[in-house]
Formats: structure tokens, sequence, C-alpha cells
């Protein structure tokens, strides 16, 4: 079955602790993304990946780090997490190679920050 | 970069009423409009898109037009039925900048 594994499904933590949202794809997906929700402002990209070694900043990277050392697993690094950072995030990887179309979603991460 | 301003907010239909929402778009470059679909606690799902050299696709009971020179395009579903209420986003992209409405939340009263 076709996925997009994220993990964990929720997380709290408090300010400045570092964590790290993991996101498998097992669909040989070259693109890959992250994108914040927040009531009233939609999805908002993070950082994208357009294959393994390649990523670049999205909309609100401010905070975030991310890595492609694999196709399959692009996972979401906050180094010093602050409350502005509480939100429920979503990878996402595209059924279309090299584009960002036709995103295929995971079941999302709702992440708070004390 | 690309700007997408997306109405309404919130639209309530009565069952088997038909429901418009309507966003544009500020980047002539643009080229590629999907709209997904949230149920509430799921993942967005794409239920269709369009690309610019396209002015209007249809999918069963939902449409979507494109109108490239006054930048906006528009969802349509007809014959609504309770499980459509969900919130729909829009989204435009030009090359890897795509950029999401804010959603509208559709609740279809039986």
């Amino acid at each position: 079955e076709a996925q997009v594994t994220q993990n964990p499904r929720y997380l709290i933590t408090v300010t400045g602790k570092k964590l790290t949202v993991t996101c498998s794809q097992n669909m040989n997906h070259e693109y890959m993304s992250w994108y914040r929700q927040d009531p009233g402002l939609g999805l908002r990209q993070i950082y994208y990946s357009m294959n393994v070694e390649v990523t670049d900043k999205g909309d609100v990277p401010e905070g975030y780090k991310v890595s492609r050392k694999e196709k399959r697993n692009f996972p979401l690094i906050l180094e010093s997490p602050s409350p502005n950072q509480t939100s429920l995030y979503f990878c996402a990887s595209s059924l279309m190679a090299a584009t960002n179309e036709k995103l295929f979603f995971g079941s999302g991460t709702q992440l708070s920050v004390l | 970069g690309e700007n997408v301003e997306q109405h309404p907010s919130t639209l309530s239909v009565q069952e088997g009423d038909s429901a418009v929402i309507k966003c544009t778009y500020s980047d002539s470059a643009s080229n590629y409009f999907p709209w997904y679909k949230q149920e509430l606690g799921k993942r967005p799902q794409l239920i269709i898109d369009i690309r610019s050299n396209v002015g209007e696709k249809k999918d069963q009971r939902i449409a979507v037009t494109l109108n490239k020179t006054a930048k906006h395009f528009s969802l349509h579903i007809t014959e609504t039925q309770p499980e459509d209420s969900a919130v729909y986003f829009c989204a435009a992209s030009s090359e890897n900048d795509m950029r999401f409405g804010a959603g509208t939340r559709l609740t279809v009263k039986p």
C-alpha cells in the first residue's frame, strides 16, 4: 500500500528541546516537502526536496532544518523549538517525478511547544 | 512570490444544491492549480487539478474552471452530499513554488 508515514502523530515538548519529526514514503518519489497548517492560514511550505541531497527553503523555513540522505526519508528537525512552532505538520511526496504536482500527504503531526 | 486568496472562508448549503469556491492568484507564471479536500482530523487529499493550458476540467460531480486572464479559478460541486462536508484548499504553483489558499469550510446540511 502506498504510504507517507509520519511519526509521531502527537508531540508535546518544551521550549528549546530539540526534536525530529520523521517522514518516510514507500513510493520511490523524488519530490518531498513539509508543510505547517495553522487556522486561517492554510498550508505553508517549510522546506522541500527535489531529490537525494537536494533541499530548498519554502515560505516559512526559519527555525527548521531538513535532510535528504536517502530517497524514502525526509525528517524535519527543530533544533530549538519555540511556542510559535506549535502547529499541525504534514509531510508530502509527489506522484509526479521532479514536480510538486499531485501531492500525497502523510497523516500529520500535531506539535505543541510549551 | 505567489499570493492565493480563497473565498468564501465558510459555506453552508443544503444537500443537493451546488457549491462554488473561488480563488485568485497573483503570479502570471503559475501553471498548475490543484484542489485538496481535508476532512476533519484527516490529511489533505487531491480531488482535482488543472493546468494552465486547459480552461475547464470535470470529474463526476466536481469541476474546476480557470480564467488565466483574470487570474482566478473556481471549484464547482454539484448535487452536494453530506460527505462533501470538509475544508477545501486551492493552490497555485509556478515551478516548485506552490502556495495554498486559506481554505473554505463547506457544510452540507441534510
